[in-house]
C-alpha cells in the first residue's frame, strides 16, 4: 500500500496571508488526524477527522481549520498567518476497529510551513 | 490534565550499552501507550504498542500502572538505533488522538 502522501512538502507565506494543506491517507484509513510540530511545542494535536466528521479537536485557535473528503483526503486551513504558525504539519491516517478503537496511526512526511 | 513526561533530551550510550528511555504519563484512564521512532530524514513511525507486548529490533516497554511508566528498553544498542524517540498516549473511548512527549534523541556512539 501507497504510505500516507502530503501536499506540499514545503510552503513560504507571509503573515496574514492564509493556506491549505492536503493529506491523502493509506487506502481504507477512514480516520486523518492533523499534528503541528515545533522545536519549542513539540508534537500537537490540531485535530481528527472520520468519515468527514471532526470528531477530535485540540486547544487550537479558530484560524486553525480542517474538513474531510468522502474518498477520507483531508485538507487543513489556516487562515490569518502569523508568525508562531511556522512549523512542520504533520498529517497521519488510520483504520477503526470493529470495537471502536483504532489501530496505528501511520505518519505522512509532513508540510513545512514557513511563515515571514 | 493529561499529560506525557520524557524527562531526557538526550541520552548518549556506547555501542552495546544497555539502553532506558524514560517515559511517565498522566491520565485518568485506562490510557493506550506507544513508542513512535524518527530516524535521521525519514517520517515518524510507530515502534512499540503496549497492547501488542511485542519486542521490535530489540526494544520493549512495560506499562506500569502504578508507576504511570512506559520505559522503553534495549539490552544491547546498535548505532542504527540513532534516533528520535517519543512516547505518545492515546485516550480511551474511541478517540483517535494521540498526546506525545516532548522527544528523546538517542545518540550509540561506536
Amino acid at each position: 500500500k501507497a504510505g500516507v502522501t502530503q501536499t506540499p512538502r514545503y510552503l513560504i507565506k507571509t503573515r496574514g496571508q492564509q493556506v491549505t494543506l492536503s493529506c491523502s491517507p493509506i487506502s481504507g484509513h477512514r480516520s486523518v488526524s492533523w499534528y503541528q510540530q515545533t522545536p519549542g511545542q513539540g508534537l500537537q494535536f490540531l485535530f481528527e477527522y472520520f468519515s468527514e466528521t471532526q470528531r477530535n479537536k485540540g486547544n487550537f485557535p479558530g484560524r486553525f481549520s480542517g474538513r474531510q473528503f468522502s474518498n477520507s483526503r483531508s485538507e487543513m486551513n489556516v487562515s490569518t498567518l502569523e508568525l508562531g504558525d511556522s512549523a512542520l504539519y504533520l498529517c497521519a491516517s488510520s483504520s477503526r476497529l470493529a470495537g471502536g478503537s483504532y489501530n496505528e496511526q501511520f505518519f505522512g512526511p509532513g508540510t513545512r510551513l514557513t511563515v515571514l | 490534565a493529561q499529560r506525557v513526561t520524557q524527562p531526557e533530551k538526550l541520552l548518549s550510550v556506547f555501542k552495546g550499552a544497555p539502553v532506558e528511555l524514560k517515559c511517565n504519563y498522566s491520565y485518568s484512564g485506562s490510557p493506550e501507550l506507544f513508542w513512535y521512532v524518527q530516524y535521521s530524514r525519514q517520517r515518524l513511525q510507530l515502534l512499540l504498542r503496549h497492547i501488542s507486548r511485542e519486542s521490535i529490533k530489540g526494544f520493549t516497554a512495560d506499562l506500569n500502572k502504578g508507576e504511570t511508566s512506559f520505559h522503553l528498553k534495549k539490552p544491547f544498542a546498535q548505532e542504527e538505533d540513532s534516533a528520535m524517540y517519543y512516547c505518545a498516549l492515546m485516550f480511551s473511548g474511541g478517540y483517535n488522538k494521540l498526546i506525545f512527549g516532548a522527544g528523546t534523541r538517542l545518540a550509540v556512539h561506536p
